[in-house]
């Protein structure tokens, strides 16, 4: 079966700009959850979504915001760039309370100059 | 604080030597603990799930074992070949959100 999608894989944008991403799960599951890595801070928690709810937020400002459509597809947006959003943004699935595990995109590679 | 620590942060070992990487991790309350692999520019790829009652657990050439008691954790990598040089990462969940290690950066050399 189908992996775990997102679309673009890289992207470069100008400070200040904003950008939206997007997460295709496993046909199924319900639940999906984001992520940013960036080398100095490692893997952090940004939110997650379920049966197009927020269920749980990190603690990330408010520029950086999420939602999920009735298909489970998830798109996350980030207004008003700064250089130090510069990271891989993964986004990961799970059936349901992530119990089975998670499967997690090649993610999304954000360049902010 | 909920947290998940690694060490060492990076190793690098000869093709067919073992090794083991370790995880600590103060996460409450405790449901399950996980080790991805990450390979250079790809999501984390999922090892092995351990429960509170689970000891070990293996996946191949991978082995993880678990000590509730002194939540700690550890990956053992039997045999190791080029394609395992990858950054481990130890993960709990916790109150729905997952609790990220710093990884471990393993380099295997010819």
């Amino acid at each position: 079966k189908a992996g775990v999608t997102q679309t673009p894989r890289y992207l470069i944008k100008t400070r200040g700009q904003q950008v939206t991403l997007s997460c295709s799960p496993i046909s199924g599951h319900r639940s999906v959850s984001w992520y940013q890595q960036t080398p100095g801070q490692g893997l952090q928690f940004l939110f997650e979504y379920f049966s197009e709810t927020q269920r749980n937020k990190g603690n990330f400002p408010g520029r950086f915001s999420g939602r999920q459509f009735s298909n489970s597809r998830s798109e996350m947006n980030v207004s008003t760039l700064e250089l130090g959003d510069s990271a891989l943004y993964l986004c990961a699935s799970s059936l349901a309370d992530g119990g089975d595990g998670y499967t997690f995109g090649s993610g999304t590679r954000l360049t902010v100059v | 604080k909920n947290q998940v620590e690694q060490s060492p942060q990076s190793l690098i070992i000869l093709e067919g030597k073992n090794c083991t990487l370790q995880c600590n991790y103060t996460v409450s309350p405790f449901s399950n603990l996980r080790w991805y692999k990450q390979d250079t520019g790809r999501g984390p790829v999922s090892l092995t799930i351990m429960t509170f009652s689970e000891n070990t657990k293996s996946n191949g050439r991978y082995t993880a074992t678990l000590d509730a008691d002194t939540k700690q954790s550890s990956l053992h990598i039997t045999a190791s070949q080029l394609s395992d040089s990858a950054s481990y990462i130890c993960v709990a969940p916790q109150g729905g959100k997952l609790i990220f290690g710093q990884g471990t950066e393993l380099s295997v050399k010819p």
